[in-house]
């Protein structure tokens, strides 16, 4: 099955700077990947999504690149603000497929003021 | 964006007892939705698939048994988790999938069993 890394594990920042969270995938045949962003006691939200016929894709300050000869993506968010504060997941599946996604372990961002 | 719902938000149970978990899709219809466990400071470990009247698909070490799921409805799933006992305490997330990717996560249920 698919298998998901996520580094780092945790991120300080300092607010306005930038930061960026990598994962990489094992399947080859996984073309859908989302980034969730997670706070504490709440469900995870969507922030954004890729798919695997494009390399890049941006939403204002955030931005996600995929390199599938690589299998690995990133998000890129710009100029922290302290409310970006909060744990984001990776996560990949193949699309069109009846499985649920495989998640990252997560990375704790934290935005100092 | 679409709009999922738990209830409860969080419950306290004996252990023993059976605890049933709602989840609704708010504002479509989801073909599909799926069950995650999350312990503290962990990621979300998928426990089962379910589509609209058929039977659930359990991931691999999931007890079918202890965890009954039912997808009645296009809208509404249901997780109850029988005989709960404390190891069962932990954060359950649901998630509901359109036609398209697009996989929308509820808020979460908080579940102590004492």
């Amino acid at each position: 099955g698919e298998n998901v890394e996520q580094h780092p594990s945790t991120l300080s920042v300092q607010e306005g700077d930038s930061a960026v969270i990598k994962c990489t995938y094992s399947d080859s045949a996984s073309n859908y990947f989302p980034w969730y962003k997670q706070e504490l006691g709440k469900g995870p939200q969507l922030i954004i999504d890729i798919r695997s016929n494009v390399g890049e894709k941006k939403d204002q300050r955030i931005a996600v690149t995929l390199n599938k000869t690589a299998k690995h993506f990133s998000l890129h968010i710009t100029e922290t603000q302290p409310e970006d504060s909060a744990v984001y997941f990776c996560a990949a599946r193949i699309r069109g497929g009846a499985d649920g996604l495989t998640f990252g372990k997560g990375t704790h961002l934290i935005i100092q003021p | 964006g679409a709009v999922v719902s738990q209830h409860p938000s969080r419950v306290i149970c004996k252990s023993g007892t059976s605890v049933k978990i709602e989840c609704r899709s708010l504002d479509f219809q989801a073909t599909t939705m799926f069950w995650y466990r999350q312990f503290p400071k962990k990621s979300l470990m998928l426990m089962a698939t379910s589509n609209e009247g058929s039977k659930a698909t359990y991931e691999q070490g999931v007890e079918k048994d202890k965890f009954l799921i039912n997808h009645a409805s296009l809208t509404l799933s249901t997780l109850t988790v029988t005989s709960a006992h404390p190891e069962d305490s932990s954060f359950y997330i649901c998630s509901a999938r359109a036609r398209g990717e697009t996989q929308y996560f509820g808020p979460g249920t908080r579940l102590l069993v004492l």
